[in-house]
């Protein structure tokens, strides 16, 4: 039962424009949204997060906007780069301890020049 | 430097035998985490840990093992039992709690072979 469903799949968008990725969760008793970027061959990092408490949060070019009545969450990169080429998760987690993040399947974004 | 170290990065296993893939922390965190990434599905949990010699089932435990002997480290064993192991293995940790960040290790890559 996949919880955290994640789309596109793949994104491609030129350079300078805006990429969205789009989360939708079921589960109400999450409580922490992350974004993780990952690069080939590497391990994911993570580039922002939210807590439903809030509608928006901007880190430089990255925003979250949620929508808590609709079970939803987005990524939006500004002015895309081709260094922001890369997988990006999103993930969620219940509010209590000890449990863990649940991922999304990940979309592939490419920047072209 | 603080961080999550997996080891060896890549790995290829005969069928039929049994591999420990290592991973190990020294960011003093108490919870780590065994995520299991394939192509397209994300990241699936296999097992974690909230502190010492204690863990917990993940969605996709079946055909592994784990220990948790010390607080640095949290060995993942890939069992003979596991039908389609080749896959790309993540280590995290993260302090306990609900909205904490998990730092990921570089990863191991398994082959069959």
């Amino acid at each position: 039962q996949q919880q955290v469903k994640q789309s596109p799949q793949s994104l491609i968008v030129q350079k300078g424009g805006i990429s969205i990725i789009n989360c939708a969760y079921e589960n109400t008793a999450f409580d922490y949204f992350p974004w993780y970027q990952q690069f080939p061959g590497k391990g994911p990092a993570l580039l922002i997060a939210i807590r439903p408490d809030v509608s928006e949060k901007k880190e430089g070019r990255f925003t979250i906007s949620f929508n808590k009545s609709a079970k939803q969450f987005s990524l939006h990169i500004m002015d895309s780069q081709p260094g922001d080429s890369a997988t990006y998760f999103c993930a969620a987690k219940r509010n209590q301890a000890g449990t863990a993040l649940i991922f999304g399947k990940g979309t592939t974004l490419s920047v072209s020049s | 430097d603080g961080g999550i170290t997996q080891s060896p990065k890549y790995l290829f296993r005969k069928e039929g035998q049994n591999v420990t893939l290592s991973c190990e922390q020294n960011l003093n965190h108490d919870a780590m985490y065994w995520y299991r990434q394939d192509p397209g599905q994300g990241l699936r949990l296999i097992y974690y840990s909230q502190i010492v010699n204690d863990f917990q089932k993940g969605d996709i435990a079946e055909g592994y093992s784990v220990s948790r002997e010390k607080k640095e480290s949290f060995p993942l064993t890939v069992t003979s039992a596991q039908k389609n192991p080749t896959a790309f293995y993540l280590c995290a940790s993260s302090i306990t709690g609900v909205s904490t960040e998990a730092f990921f290790g570089q990863g191991t890559r398994l082959t069959v072979v």
